[in-house]
């Protein structure tokens, strides 16, 4: 089963405009990470976050966790058309030897 | 570009056959996990290896087996394929195993059963 589920599952917006995007998780984790993926090519690390951290930022992006809540959320900001890709949160599983993906987030940027 | 490597990018086998995937892993890294991905979906955890040894399994049948050489590349096998084995897989290298290290994905190989 799933660990990960995102939040939407699809968003569009237009140049210039935040995206946030959520994940939401069930059990305990000791880190979460942040992938994204364009056109069903091979996934792109953007951010590992640790289960004592509660944000980091990497150039325009945001990252949150509250583990009180099992969520965590990925902001973009003043997005561009070459963001337009999928997202997918990743957590440890309860066998600590790889990670979860939930389905992602499609994520199309306009122009 | 991640310094991981997988061949072919795409291939089609027909419904019983037989395919063996591979995976260069990045330099240094000794640790390779292989995943599946179907269309729409979030990558599925196939098995890792260590080492040369299978270093965890997800929920997977055992048609589906794989092996890691001493230079840590690594090959994916799948007998009897069925349909629904049609999707994009992906192997990840790290530098070791666990769960706190980060994986470098390569590009995928498009699977097709027809």
């Amino acid at each position: 089963s799933q660990q990960g589920e995102e939040d939407p599952q699809a968003l569009s917006i237009q140049e210039g405009e935040n995206a946030t995007m959520n994940c939401s998780y069930k059990t305990s984790i000791n880190n979460l990470q942040w992938y994204r993926q364009n056109s069903g090519r091979g996934l792109v690390h953007l951010i590992l976050i640790r289960s004592n951290e509660r944000e980091k930022h990497s150039g325009r992006l945001r990252v949150t966790l509250d583990t009180s809540k099992k969520s965590s959320s990925l902001l973009i900001t003043a997005s561009r058309a070459a963001d337009t890709a999928s997202y997918f949160c990743a957590t440890d599983s309860n066998y600590g030897q790889n990670f979860v993906f939930g389905p992602g987030t499609r994520l199309s940027v306009l122009p | 570009e991640t310094g991981v490597t997988q061949s072919p990018t795409h291939l089609i086998k027909t419904r019983g056959q037989q395919v063996t995937l591979r995976c260069s892993s990045q330099s240094g890294h000794n640790t390779v996990s292989w995943y599946q991905q179907a269309l729409g979906q979030g990558p599925q955890f196939i098995f890792q290896y260590y080492r040369e040894e299978e270093n965890g399994r997800g929920n997977f049948p055992p048609r589906f087996s794989g092996l890691q050489f001493p230079n840590y590349s690594s090959e994916l096998n799948v007998n009897a394929l069925e349909l629904d084995d049609s999707a994009l897989y992906l192997c990840a290298s790290s530098l070791a195993s666990g769960i706190l290290n980060e994986q470098f994905f390569g590009p995928g190989t498009r699977l097709t059963v027809l």
